[in-house]
């Protein structure tokens, strides 16, 4: 089945540093990735949508220059978190469209602590 | 918008007995629905899913309805076990595979033995 592989799992960096989150997807072509952020004990909120080889689409109230999102091959988006600060510690989630009608594969996710 | 609304949790129960998690919706068209789990420290794992009216998902002993009629697909189990503690989220989608799927808060589920 689809497989979407999102590195690293964890990520602990300084305030004023950036840190850049990897999303994979093995073994299908993902024309659209979703990135999604969860608050402890909350639900995902979606972040933006990337889509390949164009500018990422984000969702109201998210920092584009903060949250800067690159699409740059069927097979891979990152995800930037520029000049992190503790309030961006969070777990960040991946998600990848196969383009079949519902067809969302999940990252395992990134929990990132900015200290 | 699209909406989706899940009861509230924790919900605790021992093992073996049966589960029930509520979640309604609003959307305009034929959403399809689904149901995730997220086990501590990991991403979500589709569950089931339905993607018309009275369609039945059902997976590992879950299974939830597509009720057009009550907006609902409430996600049910006849027995549970302690390793079916986790966070479950329902959601709905578009019916083009490219439409952000829209979440309900999570219910955490508690089980023990």
């Amino acid at each position: 089945g689809a497989v979407v592989s999102q590195h690293p799992s964890r990520v602990i960096c300084k305030s004023g540093t950036s840190v850049k989150i990897e999303c994979r997807s093995l073994d299908f072509q993902a024309t659209t990735m979703f990135w999604y952020r969860q608050f402890p004990k909350q639900s995902l909120m979606l972040m933006a949508t990337s889509n390949e080889g164009s500018k990422a689409t984000y969702e109201q109230g998210v920092e584009k220059d903060k949250f800067l999102i690159n699409h740059a091959s069927l097979t891979l988006s990152t995800l930037t978190v520029t000049s992190a600060h503790p309030e961006d510690s969070s777990f960040y989630i991946c998600s990848a469209s196969t383009g079949q009608v519902n067809g969302y594969t999940f990252g395992s996710g990134t929990r990132l602590t900015v200290v | 918008g699209d909406s989706v609304t899940q009861m509230e949790g924790p919900v605790t129960l021992s093992e073996e007995a049966f589960l029930t998690i509520n979640c309604t919706y609003t959307a305009t068209g034929y959403p399809s629905l689904f149901w995730y789990v997220q086990y501590p420290g990991e991403g979500l794992q589709l569950l089931l899913k339905a993607t018309k009216a009275d369609d039945k998902g059902s997976n590992k002993g879950f299974e939830a309805t597509y009720r057009k009629e009550t907006t609902s697909f409430h996600l049910e189990k006849g027995s549970v076990q302690v390793s079916d503690s986790a966070v479950y989220f329902c959601a709905l989608s578009g019916q083009t595979g490219f439409q952000k799927l829209v979440f309900g808060t999570g219910t955490r589920l508690l089980v023990s033995p």
